[in-house]
């Protein structure tokens, strides 16, 4: 089944503490980014890549970074999270950059204290 | 003033009824449109894809395109419970490596049965 999955789908953590949100896509896209989904901003673009090793900024990209090792996998790491990043994640891909159909994966809550 | 506006809702309707969503942009580059639909804790799933102005129909779902006036709004008509979601409208300027796509906050429909 073609799919974007992230890991973990639920997490709670505490200020500064170093986390991973896994991404991970098996219908070999090229394009592949991070949003963030907050009530009343909507959905707001991390970071995006065009291709492995190809990562630019989105709109909210401090506190966040990434690495496109390989062309399925995309994850995002919060070096030093803090209370301002609890917030809806979602993983995307596409065919390409001018592809517009994303497909999303099923979201990560997470709760910084 | 923001780049997309979406009245957020939320909007009930009874069964049947046609339901119109809509959305204003001020960026005069905006070529690509979309309607994404969001279940409840689910990502977002393209719905609706028009390129400039226009009407676009698919099945129960009309997407229309006003570039002049700066409006793009989807209709659907015979509304069943299964609609109910979050619309999101999203769109794109032309052709331009790393041109993010634009989304609105979203509205919610609730149709009930």
């Amino acid at each position: 089944e073609a799919q974007v999955t992230q890991n973990p789908r639920y997490l709670i953590t505490v200020t500064g503490k170093k986390l991973t949100v896994t991404c991970s896509q098996n219908m070999n896209h090229e394009y592949m980014s991070w949003y963030r989904q907050d009530p009343g901003l909507g959905l707001r673009q991390i970071y995006y890549s065009m291709n492995v090793e190809v990562t630019d900024k989105g709109d909210v990209p401090e506190g966040y970074k990434v690495s496109r090792k390989e062309k399925r996998n995309f994850p995002l790491i919060l070096e030093s999270p803090s209370p301002n990043q609890t917030s809806l994640y979602f993983c995307a891909s596409s065919l390409s950059w001018v592809w517009d159909e994303q497909f999303f994966g099923p979201g990560t809550r997470l709760t910084v204290l | 003033q923001k780049e997309v506006e979406q009245d957020p809702g939320p909007l009930s309707v009874p069964e049947g009824a046609i339901v119109s969503l809509n959305c204003t942009y001020s960026n005069s580059a905006f070529q690509y449109f979309m309607w994404y639909r969001q279940y409840s804790r689910k990502g977002p799933e393209l719905l609706m894809y028009t390129y400039s102005s226009g009407n676009k129909e698919d099945g129960r779902f009309t997407a229309q395109v006003d570039k002049s006036s700066k409006y793009i709004s989807l209709f659907i008509r015979d509304s069943q419970p299964s609609d109910s979601a979050t619309y999101l409208c999203a769109m794109r300027a032309i052709n331009q490596a790393g041109t993010a796509l634009i989304f609105g906050k979203g509205t919610t429909l609730s149709v009930s049965s």
